[in-house]
């Protein structure tokens, strides 16, 4: 069964700050992909970053950066010099080999206060 | 990427009636499905919604509930049944091209029972 976790309910912190939002998962397959998702309050969910489990690269887009190591099944997104409209929920999901359903973490809701 | 148009955004129904939601993708997509996201919570999916043939449904949903049309590679429906106060959730639907591929949402549809 494949399950992703996101330990951190809610963070809150003050503009500028850095923030990392943890994600760890479990599968069983060996190709998979994993994604980050953000829902900002008027609801819609904002596609962030899709990896594959072969690409373990590092990405930087911006103010946002993902580390993906498969050695502790963790996939945590960094937001840099955080800003007031970064405040949303955030989703990580997983989907396995040749399945393109989403299993979905349970979301953190990040505050930026000004 | 697959623009995804899903409507009603919003609707507020009477208990026992039911509702259907409609999901149009601007391009012929692999892959629809549908999810449901309960108050405060994270995304869980209802089904798959197969071109052509019945719907794939996830433990715990059940076609007579959730009827899921699709009859061609852009369009989807989804309908809940009997509605009751426990219905009232946001309902999204996705669209995606393969499980290398990230899936795009609708908006959503906030439905909410009297």
């Amino acid at each position: 069964a494949q399950k992703v976790t996101q330990a951190q309910t809610e963070i809150s912190v003050v503009e500028k700050e850095d923030v990392t939002l943890d994600c760890v998962y479990e599968t069983r397959d060996t190709t998979y992909y994993l994604f980050w998702y953000k829902q900002p309050p008027s609801g819609e969910l904002v596609f962030l970053i899709r990896r594959n489990s072969f690409d373990e690269q590092n990405e930087i887009s911006g103010r946002y950066s993902w580390n993906f190591q498969k050695s502790t099944s963790s996939f945590n997104f960094t937001i840099t010099a955080s800003q007031v409209v970064d405040s949303a929920v955030y989703f990580c999901a997983l989907s396995g080999e040749g399945a393109q359903k989403l299993v979905f973490g349970q979301g953190t809701r990040l505050t930026i206060n000004p | 990427s697959a623009v995804i148009s899903q409507k009603p955004s919003r609707d507020i129904c009477q208990r026992g009636t039911s509702l259907t939601i409609q999901c149009q993708v601007d391009s012929q997509v692999t892959m629809m499905f549908w999810y449901r996201q309960q108050p405060g919570q994270s995304l869980t999916l209802i089904a798959t919604a197969n071109q052509g043939s019945e719907a794939t449904y996830e433990s715990g949903f059940v076609i007579d509930k959730f009827p899921i049309s699709r009859p061609n590679l852009t369009f989807s429906t989804l309908t809940v049944s009997n509605l009751s106060p426990e219905d009232s959730s946001i309902y999204l639907c996705s669209a995606g091209q393969g499980s290398n591929q990230p899936q795009h949402f609708g908006d959503g549809t906030r439905l909410s029972i009297l």
